[in-house]
């Protein structure tokens, strides 16, 4: 059962306008979560996390929104960049337990 | 900092042989660390955590005596692959997690097994 779900597969922006991707989870006792970007054959990369005690994290041009109520979140990238082109996945975990579900990832591709 | 490496980045090996794959956490030290498994174009699924100077928990569907863990130190975690064959092949990753920091996990950059 998918715990964490990205419903989009794709993605294509223009560069220099903002890349919005987004992710619902069904699991109410998730508290954190985490953004990681993924290029192909290497492991994923860090971008950004939230806990649930916040609805805004910002980190320079990215920028994650929380919604506990509906159990969404989003990533915002802006600008986006050529170099932003890549896989994205949420993840999600609970306080009691330090394992990370995945969503199925949101490929990204900006266009020059 | 929060730099988590593995050794080696890729292996081809014969079938019914088998093959250790060593996660590191350069600079920090990790009680918890996890393996992963992705096929292609599919997310990452959770293998095992790897607990420190206890046993790994496994997740439902991994052959504990197919997958060999062990966490001797706060920096390494290894995963042995038991009498590797084709089906088998695939991309591993590791990740670890600060003990003094939050719940992020910083991931290694993967190992691709190939198994002929």
């Amino acid at each position: 059962d998918q715990q964490v779900k990205q419903n989009s597969p794709s993605l294509s922006v223009q560069e220099g306008r903002i890349s919005i991707l987004n992710c619902d989870y069904t699991n109410s006792m998730f508290d954190y979560f985490l953004w990681y970007k993924k290029y192909p054959a290497e492991g994923p990369t860090f971008l950004i996390s939230i806990s649930s005690i916040k609805d805004k994290n910002e980190d320079g041009r990215f920028t994650v929104f929380l919604n506990k109520s509906a159990k969404h979140l989003s990533l915002h990238i802006v600008p986006s960049q050529p170099g932003d082109s890549a896989v994205y996945f949420c993840a999600a975990s609970a306080s009691n337990d330090y394992k990370l579900s995945f969503g199925a990832g949101t490929t990204v591709t900006v266009r020059a | 900092g929060a730099v988590v490496s593995q050794h080696p980045s890729w292996v081809i090996c014969k079938s019914g042989t088998s093959v250790k794959i060593e996660c590191r956490s350069l600079d920090f030290q990790a009680t918890t660390m996890f393996w992963y498994r992705q096929f292609p174009k599919q997310s990452l699924m959770l293998m095992a955590t790897s607990n420190e100077g206890s046993k790994a928990t496994y997740e439902q569907g991994v052959e504990k005596d197919k997958f060999l863990i062990n966490h001797a130190s706060l920096t390494l975690s290894t995963l042995t692959v038991t009498s590797a064959h084709p089906e088998d092949s695939s991309f591993y990753i590791c990740s670890a997690r600060d003990q003094r920091g939050d719940e992020t996990q910083y991931f290694g950059p993967g190992t691709r097994l190939l198994v002929l």
